[in-house]
């Protein structure tokens, strides 16, 4: 059972329209990460949100971390092939634990941008 | 270039074998962490080693050991090779030994199981 879900799972869209890929989860987090996977290669880091109801801007990407910090997304702005990749998740630190957890990643989705 | 080394790159090997995929992580990152990545599980975390110390253990079979050497670099090994264990195997690293910091991935080894 993946702790935290991501949807949708595949996306495929034409350059130039907009999306948002979704992480849900049913436990609290104290951060969010999100990565960006290219074939070949592993994930880079694109973001961290820390804070309940965060947004963060990076170019065209939005991301923003939910008010009660368990969930987040991401939204892309007129996207471009160059933002074809594997999109992350990975929660970091569930609270109700109480002590540090490792990263736990999302199930990924697949986004292709046609020219 | 992340600055986390990955060899090899690739690798071919029949059930039953042993491996050893070798990491080297970023310049002053002192953990390593290692994490499977197949089509059905997405990725997974196998284990983490702060300067040398395990630090953290995730879902790691009894047949895969690692361990972190002196001069940080690190190595997982993977013995009795089943088809099912065929996945990418991804390095990473961080400064600090909280399993929470960011992570700088390598490239990873692909590892075909036949």
């Amino acid at each position: 059972t993946q702790l935290l879900e991501q949807s949708p799972q595949f996306l495929s869209i034409q350059e130039g329209e907009n999306l948002t890929v979704y992480c849900n989860s049913s436990s609290v987090f104290s951060s969010l990460q999100w990565y960006r996977q290219e074939p070949g290669e592993g994930p880079v880091l694109l973001v961290t949100v820390v804070t309940g109801g965060e947004v963060k801007k990076l170019k065209r990407l939005t991301f923003q971390f939910g008010d009660a910090r368990k969930d987040s997304s991401l939204h892309i702005t007129a996207a471009q092939p160059g933002d074809t990749g594997l999109y992350l998740c990975a929660g970091a630190g569930v609270i109700s634990s109480g002590s540090a957890r490792q990263l736990t990643f999302g199930s990924g989705t697949q986004l292709t941008v046609l020219p | 270039d992340s600055g986390v080394t990955q060899t090899p790159k690739h690798l071919i090997t029949a059930t039953g074998q042993r491996v050893t995929l070798r990491c080297s992580p970023r310049s002053g990152d002192l953990s390593v962490y290692w994490y499977q990545q197949s089509l059905d599980q997405g990725l997974q975390f196998l284990i983490q080693y702060y300067n040398g110390e395990e630090r953290a253990k995730g879902n790691i079979l009894e047949r895969f050991s690692a361990q972190q050497f002196p001069d940080l670099h690190s190595e997982l090994n993977l013995s009795s090779l089943e088809l099912g264990d065929s996945a990418l195997y991804f390095c990473a690293s961080s400064v600090g030994a909280t399993g929470a910091n960011v992570l700088t991935f390598g490239a990873g080894s692909r590892l075909t199981v036949l």
